[in-house]
């Protein structure tokens, strides 16, 4: 099945404990992205990769980092996570020039 | 800079009623919109972008480059279409800008 993959679904922990969320892709899209969903904020673009070894900023990307080594996967790494990065996380991918974005379950991440 | 705004966070509304969900967009490039909906416990998906001018489960949405806006709209709700409603537009490089979202309830 064609899809998305984010993991952790839901994760607890605390502030400077480094984490990783991994994303996985299987269609083949050039296009990854990460977007952060926030109550009365709607969906903020965080990285974005339009290949492998290209990575940008969004509008939020402080305090996140990402790596693309390979097409399928984009992980979102916290170095030093704060309470402030709370949020529900979803990673999406596409063909380049679709506009079609394919969104994973999401993942909520709760930073103490 | 390109935004997306969508000035109703919550929409309510009775099945059979119309229902207008509004977005404006301010970008200096010709533009390319879409609507996402997320459906409860359902992920976040294509809806219809304008460039296809088609209707998607009776919902149609007209770009009006003058008034910049690309409002959703269906003629009569229904129970299934209770949804949280993202407006986006496309920029350079596939990246897409949201807007805030409107969640949509549609009461029996």
């Amino acid at each position: 099945e064609a899809q998305v993959t984010q993991n952790p679904r839901y994760l607890i922990t605390v502030t400077g404990k480094k984490l990783t969320v991994t994303c996985s892709q299987n269609m083949n899209h050039e296009y990854m992205s990460w977007y952060r969903q926030d109550p009365g904020l709607g969906l903020r673009q965080i990285y974005y990769s339009m290949n492998v070894e290209v990575t940008d900023k969004g509008d939020v990307p402080e305090g996140y980092k990402v790596s693309r080594k390979e097409k399928r996967n984009f992980p979102l790494i916290l170095e030093s996570p704060s309470p402030n990065q709370t949020s529900l996380y979803f990673c999406a991918s596409s063909f380049l020039a679709t506009g079609e974005l394919f969104f994973g379950e999401g993942s909520r991440l709760t930073v103490l | 800079a390109q935004r997306v705004t969508q000035p109703e966070k919550l929409l309510s509304v009775f099945k059979g009623a119309p229902v207008e969900l509004k977005c404006n967009y301010s970008y200096s490039g010709s533009p390319e919109l879409f609507w996402y909906v997320q459906y409860s416990r359902q992920r976040l998906q294509l809806l219809l972008r304008h460039i296809s001018r088609e209707s998607i489960k009776g919902f149609t949405a007209d770009l009006n480059k003058g008034e910049t806006s690309f409002h959703l709209k269906k003629p009569f709700a229904q129970e299934e279409d209770s949804a949280m409603y993202y407006c986006a537009l496309e920029t350079s490089g596939s990246r897409l800008t949201f807007g805030e979202g409107t969640q949509l309830t549609v009461n029996p």
